[in-house]
């Protein structure tokens, strides 16, 4: 079995700040990937940056950037020169190859203050 | 659009009740998932779908929820029997044949009164 967990069930940032969100995660498979999904209040939930486990460079897009420590199991998503924009739920999840099931934490509640 | 799409977006039934959910995947996809969101929570599987392979169904929560897909098109989600505890969203999504990346619906909304 295969478990997410997202600790932090919300967090505040400061416009233009930086804020890390956190994540850790089990499994016994070595081949897998890692996701940050962003869910806005529209519900829509939108890819922010995901990670295959084989490749030791960490992931970036733009302001997102994750810390992937592999023997740890830890995930954590840094976001960069916050934005109102970036105030939403994110989650973070797992799946085992491709076309496989994702398993999510519960998610983390970020607010950007202006 | 080239998205996800889900009907409805929220559906209001009474408890006892049949309701049916759709998902149209994007085209070409051949996998497809049904997860469920209850308040405040994560997402939870129900049920995978891939090409013509025998589906997933380890999530489903009891015998009155399941899912039907036909090829690569739409799929249903019927819940029989409605619970107050099935009120949640219930989310769609697809994903091409060889990759990871899953593109999710917008959700439909259910509330069991």
């Amino acid at each position: 079995a295969q478990t997410v967990t997202q600790s932090q069930p919300e967090m505040s940032v400061q416009e233009a700040e930086t804020v890390t969100l956190s994540c850790t995660y089990d499994t016994s498979e070595n081949n897998y990937y890692l996701f940050w999904y962003k869910q806005p209040p529209s519900r829509q939930m939108i890819l922010v940056i995901r990670q295959e486990a084989y490749k030791q460079q960490n992931a970036t897009e733009n302001r997102f950037s994750v810390n992937f420590q592999k023997a740890a199991k830890s995930f954590s998503l840094k976001i960069s020169d916050s934005q109102l924009g970036d105030t939403a739920m994110y989650f973070c999840a797992l799946t085992h190859g491709a076309n496989s099931k994702l398993t999510f934490g519960k998610g983390i509640t970020l607010s950007v203050r202006p | 659009g080239a998205g996800v799409s889900q009907s409805p977006s929220n559906k209001v039934t009474e408890k006892g009740k049949d309701v049916e959910l759709r998902c149209d995947p994007i085209s070409g996809h051949t996998a497809l998932y049904w997860y469920r969101q209850r308040l405040g929570q994560g997402l939870e599987f129900l049920i995978y779908f891939q090409g013509n392979s025998a589906p997933d169904k380890s999530g489903l929560p009891s015998d009155r929820f399941s899912a039907e897909r036909t090829g690569e098109s739409v799929s249903t989600l019927t819940i029989q029997r409605t619970q107050q505890e099935d009120s949640a969203v219930y989310l769609c999504a697809s994903s091409r044949p060889a990759g990871g990346e899953q593109f999710f619906g917008p959700g439909t909304r259910l509330t069991v009164l």
